[in-house]
């Protein structure tokens, strides 16, 4: 079975702390991809990075930065240095082998940044 | 270069009555997902489409709920004798092909989901 867990419902910051969301995957492929999403306010979905098995290299993307470790099955996110518009819902998700757009999402992480 | 269209943004719609769902896919894109999120959840897959063909409905609802993309045209989901539980967040992702990646497969920084359906039965 597939399965993604964010066990961090709620996250509250205050504006320029450093905050991690957590995700771990359970998958028995060993081929699959790893995403993140955003949810701000508004609703819509926004694309963060894609994630395949092969590649464990770390990412950083301005103040954000992913930590991929296949040995504990996670794939954290961290924004550093966060700020009041980084406020949103935050998925984490799954993909199989051979799954093509069939996402397994996690609960989502809801993080509130406060000036 | 349009992403993924689907309307309306809000639909609201009382009990018993239908609720109509569109996605127009990207470009050259002849694959779509439909997803939905219930208030406080994840998103949930639903059923994946090619045109003319349903490959995988593991996720619909057994009853009330069917889906389509035809030929020519959006796809649409279709929702008979709404309820108050059908209330959510209907997404829709599209692909040009499928396999592992493939819903951003060729291009690494864009999404392909659409915005969004918000659905209210009262």
């Amino acid at each position: 079975a597939q399965k993604v867990t964010q066990a961090q419902t709620e996250i509250s910051v205050v504006e320029k702390e450093d905050v991690t969301l957590d995700c771990v995957y359970e998958t028995r492929d060993t081929t699959y991809y790893l995403f993140w999403y955003k949810q701000p306010p508004s609703g819509e979905l926004v694309f963060l990075i894609r994630r395949n098995s092969f590649d464990e290299q770390n990412e950083i993307s301005g103040r954000y930065s992913w930590n991929f470790q296949k040995s504990t099955s996670s794939f954290n996110f961290t924004i550093t240095a966060s700020q009041v518009v980084d406020s949103a819902v935050y998925f984490c998700a799954l993909e199989g082998y051979n799954q093509g757009g069939k996402l397994i999402f996690g609960q989502g992480t809801e993080l509130s940044v406060k000036p | 270069n349009a992403g993924v269209m689907q309307n309306p943004r809000h639909l609201v719609r009382r009990r018993g009555q239908e609720a109509r769902l569109r996605c127009s896919p990207m470009k050259g894109h002849s694959h779509v997902y439909w997803y939905r999120q219930l208030p406080e959840e994840g998103l949930k897959f639903m059923v994946y489409l090619q045109k003319e063909n349903i490959i995988d409905e593991s996720g619909m609802p057994k009853e009330r709920f069917s889906a389509e993309f035809p030929k020519e045209g959006p796809s649409i989901l279709r929702i008979q004798q709404v309820v108050r539980g059908d209330s959510a967040a209907y997404f829709c992702a599209s692909s040009p092909n499928s396999g592992t990646g493939g819903l951003q497969l060729i291009l690494n920084t864009e999404a392909f989901f659409g915005q969004g359906t918000r659905l209210t039965v009262v």
